[in-house]
């Protein structure tokens, strides 16, 4: 059963341009969430979906930020005009369900982590 | 807001016990997590406790103490690679959002 797959691991952009950062969820997860983390510092909430809907972004900027669960393929984190300060780790989990009850943990990916110089 | 605080590094010895403690202020809670995120790697579950008390698994145990907003992840006969970063993380009760500490980085040395 393979784990929260995240693609690619690494990604190097200038200032300006796109990044798209790709997540596949465990088999039979149907949520996902998007955190980032940020040179020492910890892991910050951006954004929970559930398939073609979002639930709940209030910790995504309010531009250049968008994210997307389609019915068929990934979960994608795209940055638009990507700054120096959009440099970090992106990391993508994954839970089978995103009731708020019991043992319903998140699995996390490998992260993506992106440069912009 | 949440605030969760927890030291940011420790150093132990192999074989010996760390405690690495967790406080929260939290404008809810329900259930508290343990990860550890080894360097470059992606954090992976440890613990999950939402009633007062200590969980064991292991060389691993988490304890809850929810009047007091208090948490510590208890670990023990230490090896090299438990050397890593350990995340607290508080859930909140109106949806599924994880609020992390900064982490604490335990070093193990021989």
């Amino acid at each position: 059963n393979a784990g929260v797959m995240q693609n690619p691991r690494h990604l190097v952009r200038r200032r300006g341009q796109e990044a798209r950062l790709r997540c596949s969820p465990m088999k039979g997860h149907s949520h996902v969430y998007w955190y980032r983390q940020l040179p020492e510092e910890g892991l910050k909430f951006m954004v929970y979906l559930q398939k073609e809907n979002i639930i709940d972004e209030s910790g995504m900027p309010k531009e250049r930020f968008s994210a997307e669960f389609p019915k068929e393929g990934p979960s994608i984190l795209r940055i638009q005009q990507v700054v120096r300060g959009d440099s970090a780790a992106y990391f993508c989990a994954s839970s089978p369900s995103g009731l708020a009850g019991g043992q319903e943990t998140q699995y996390f990916g490998p992260g993506t982590r992106l440069l912009v110089l | 807001g949440q605030n969760i605080d927890q030291p940011t590094e420790m150093t132990a010895t192999e074989g010996a016990i760390v405690q690495i403690n967790c406080t929260y202020q939290t404008s809810g809670f329900n259930g508290l997590f343990w990860y550890q995120q080894h360097a470059g790697e992606a954090p992976t579950f440890l613990s999950y406790n939402v009633l007062d008390g200590l969980e064991e698994k292991g060389r691993f145990s988490s304890f809850l103490s929810r009047s007091k907003g208090y948490s510590y992840l208890l670990l023990k006969e230490l090896q090299m690679k438990d050397s890593a970063s350990y995340l607290c993380a508080v859930r909140d009760p109106n949806d599924y959002k994880l609020s992390f500490g900064a982490g604490t980085t335990v070093t193990v040395r021989a």
